[in-house]
């Protein structure tokens, strides 16, 4: 049972437009979520965060939303580029035991120049 | 900025071989986890130590053991190794005060191949 999930597999958005990465979650015990970013051959790399307390958290060029009624985040990257192409996953946490995170299947971005 | 680090980057083994998979937290970090992530699929979680003890335990087959010894290193062993373990292994590790900070950091995985 996959309680993150990724619809998207992949998306392509043209450089300086928005990327909008979308994840839907099934346990309403999680409370804490994540953003990663990850480059072939590399180890993800933690992007952003949100915690329930919250709906939305920007930092630079990424801003996370999370809509808790619908167990719904997303991430925005505006303006997307280059660089940027890459795969991200969301994960997600309870805030209880030792704060696996359960990450989603992942969604390929490329930014087209 | 010490990062984790993980060793070897790769490794090819040869079915029912045995295979050792090393990784050293960021000092001061209390957590240590083992993912693995199977080609085109999401990172799954394994095991986790707190403070040298195991604390949590996801989809970690049998033949897998893992430990974390006392300078905080840690090791995922590999038995009778089968096709299908051939995958990316992360280790991450985390401040569990740090947890509203920014989750946690992984290495660069290893990538096991078994033939």
């Amino acid at each position: 049972d996959q309680q993150v999930k990724q619809n998207s597999p992949s998306l392509s958005v043209q450089e300086g437009r928005i990327s909008i990465l979308n994840c839907d979650y099934t346990n309403s015990m999680f409370d804490y979520f994540l953003w990663y970013k990850k480059y072939p051959a590399e180890g993800p790399t933690f992007l952003i965060s949100i915690s329930s307390i919250k709906d939305k958290n920007e930092d630079g060029r990424f801003t996370v939303f999370l809509n808790k009624s619908a167990k719904h985040l997303s991430l925005h990257i505006v303006p997307s580029q280059p660089g940027d192409s890459a795969v991200y996953f969301c994960a997600a946490s309870e805030n209880s035991g030792t704060y696996k995170y359960i990450f989603g299947t992942g969604t390929r971005l490329k930014v087209l120049a | 900025a010490a990062g984790v680090i993980q060793s070897p980057r790769h490794l090819i083994k040869e079915k029912r071989e045995t295979a050792t998979l090393k990784c050293y937290p960021i000092p001061r970090h209390d957590t240590v986890y083992w993912y693995q992530q199977g080609p085109g699929q999401d990172p799954q979680f394994l095991i986790s130590f707190y403070e040298k003890m195991q604390s949590d335990k996801g989809s970690i087959p049998d033949r897998f053991s893992a430990q974390q010894f006392s300078d905080y290193h840690s090791e995922l062993n590999m038995s009778s190794l089968e096709l299908g373990d051939s995958a990316l292994y992360f280790c991450a590790s985390s401040r569990t005060e740090d947890r509203v900070v920014g989750g946690y950091t992984f290495g660069s995985g290893t990538r096991l191949t078994v033939v």
